[in-house]
């Protein structure tokens, strides 16, 4: 009864690869996400979508292209690693529309890039 | 832009002290406030919120309220124990943002035995 799962759980590969990491929630919430956290546990958030459409996209290099397939599946695709790209992702997902609704968060992916 | 500020760990205490987590925000409007927690290799769990000047957020003995005159959302706790042991994570949402969380930098706490 997972709410936010993504898969895999770690990545490792090296650089120059391209790798997905996918994520689905079963919440029924209409907006879902993408997070970086970084070495020192800073979150920033990279993407947004809601139903489906791209609302947010923060200054991401264009080697990140989430595809949103439905509501409840928001996947990321990362072409040409680097190291810096070395991260743990973390998936969220929200329904909107009232004020002040939390998102939830899946357990992460953790890419280490060699 | 909108902009959240909270201690900088690490915070270490004993067991059953009492926890302050200092957080201010700079947003404009009424954002709501959120505290998030992130225990070891897991993804981050809502801990309580507030949608309104006063309102106070409550879960699991900790405590947060809403103050618009210090634009601030301090998290509180009487009587720590190990099992709290976590990163935590103040965040706002402003209306007009597109649903866009904007986090603090996220304090680590430590409690011992």
């Amino acid at each position: 009864d997972t709410a936010v799962s993504q898969t895999p759980k770690y990545l490792v590969t090296q650089m120059g690869n391209d790798k997905s990491i996918k994520c689905e929630q079963n919440l029924g919430h209409d907006t879902m996400y993408w997070y970086k956290q970084d070495s020192k546990k800073f979150l920033k958030i990279m993407f947004s979508y809601n139903n489906k459409e791209l609302i947010i996209n923060e200054t991401v290099p264009n080697r990140f292209s989430p595809k949103s397939p439905d509501k409840a599946h928001l996947n990321l695709h990362i072409n040409s690693l680097e190291l810096g790209d070395s991260a743990v992702y973390f998936c969220a997902s929200s329904q909107e529309g009232l004020q002040g609704q939390p998102q939830h968060f899946g357990d992460g992916t953790r890419l280490s890039i060699l | 832009g909108d902009s959240v500020t909270q201690m900088e760990g690490p915070v270490t205490l004993s067991e059953e002290a009492f926890l302050t987590i200092n957080c201010t925000y700079t947003a404009t409007g009424y954002p709501s406030l959120f505290w998030y927690v992130q225990y070891p290799g897991e993804g981050l769990q809502l801990l309580l919120k507030a949608t309104k000047a006063d309102d106070k957020g409550s879960n699991k003995g900790f405590e947060a309220t809403y103050r618009k005159e210090t634009t601030s959302f301090h998290l509180e706790k009487g009587s720590v124990q190990v099992s709290d042991s976590a990163v935590y994570f103040c965040a706002l949402k402003r209306r007009g943002s597109n649903y866009k969380l904007t986090f603090g930098k996220g304090t680590l706490l430590t409690v011992n035995p």
